[in-house]
């Protein structure tokens, strides 16, 4: 099963616009990661945001999260045509509320389109 | 430094034949993760080890689906017999430490016929 659910589905956007993607998780965590996936590179890794931090900044990339509301937000400033790919959270969930044994999980992804 | 490495890239088979899929993850890296993605969809963990040891294989088919990390480093992923359902791409990933940054490789994509 997905622990991540990502909003919305499919975005497009034009070249210079900001990006916005958001994550919903159902279980506790510890931290929470965003990736990117295009053809070229494959999935790679974006960002890492722990449990006790609210905000975080990578270049033109911004995460929040929000644990109380389980959730979790990508923005992407001043967007690209080399931004287009597809976004996943990814959580570290307890199988079968097994807090000692946390699994890399992944959403259903946001596919991103910068129109040039 | 070298990357995670995935054999083969492609692999056409039949229905009913089985097939492995290898993969030698960062030199270090003590998790080891196997990903099955569909066309569109998230990736979905099949099996995660911590050294050679499974952390959580609870969305593998056992029927059909097993995995082993020799020494706690190379691991294969193997479908016995597989199912014209199987057909995607199957990632590995590593990471130094439990659940931090995870490293992809190119994976590899499986089309059952």
């Amino acid at each position: 099963s997905q622990q991540g659910e990502e909003d919305p589905q499919a975005l497009s956007i034009q070249e210079g616009e900001n990006a916005t993607m958001n994550c919903s998780y159902k279980t506790s965590i510890n931290n929470l990661q965003w990736y990117r996936q295009n053809s070229g590179r494959g999935l790679v890794h974006l960002i890492l945001i722990r449990s006790n931090e609210r905000e975080k900044h990578s270049g033109r990339l911004r995460v929040t999260l929000d644990t109380s509301k389980k959730s979790s937000s990508l923005l992407i400033t001043a967007s690209r045509a080399a931004d287009t790919a597809s976004y996943f959270c990814a959580t570290d969930r307890s199988p079968l509320m097994d807090t000692g044994r946390r699994a890399l999980t992944f959403g259903s992804g946001t596919r991103l389109q910068v129109q040039p | 430094e070298a990357g995670v490495a995935q054999s083969p890239r492609y692999k056409i088979i039949e229905k009913r034949q089985s097939v492995a899929f290898w993969c030698n993850p960062i030199s270090g890296h003590a998790t080891l993760y196997w990903y099955q993605q569909i066309l569109g969809q998230g990736p979905k963990l099949l099996i995660q080890f911590q050294n050679n040891g499974v952390v959580d294989d609870s969305q593998l088919p056992k029927d059909r689906f097993s995995a082993e990390r020799l020494k706690g480093v190379d691991s294969t992923l193997k479908i016995q017999p597989a199912k014209l359902e199987d057909s995607a791409v199957y990632l590995c990933a590593s990471s130094l430490v439990r659940l931090s940054e995870a490293f992809f490789g190119q994976g590899t994509r499986l089309t059952v016929v």
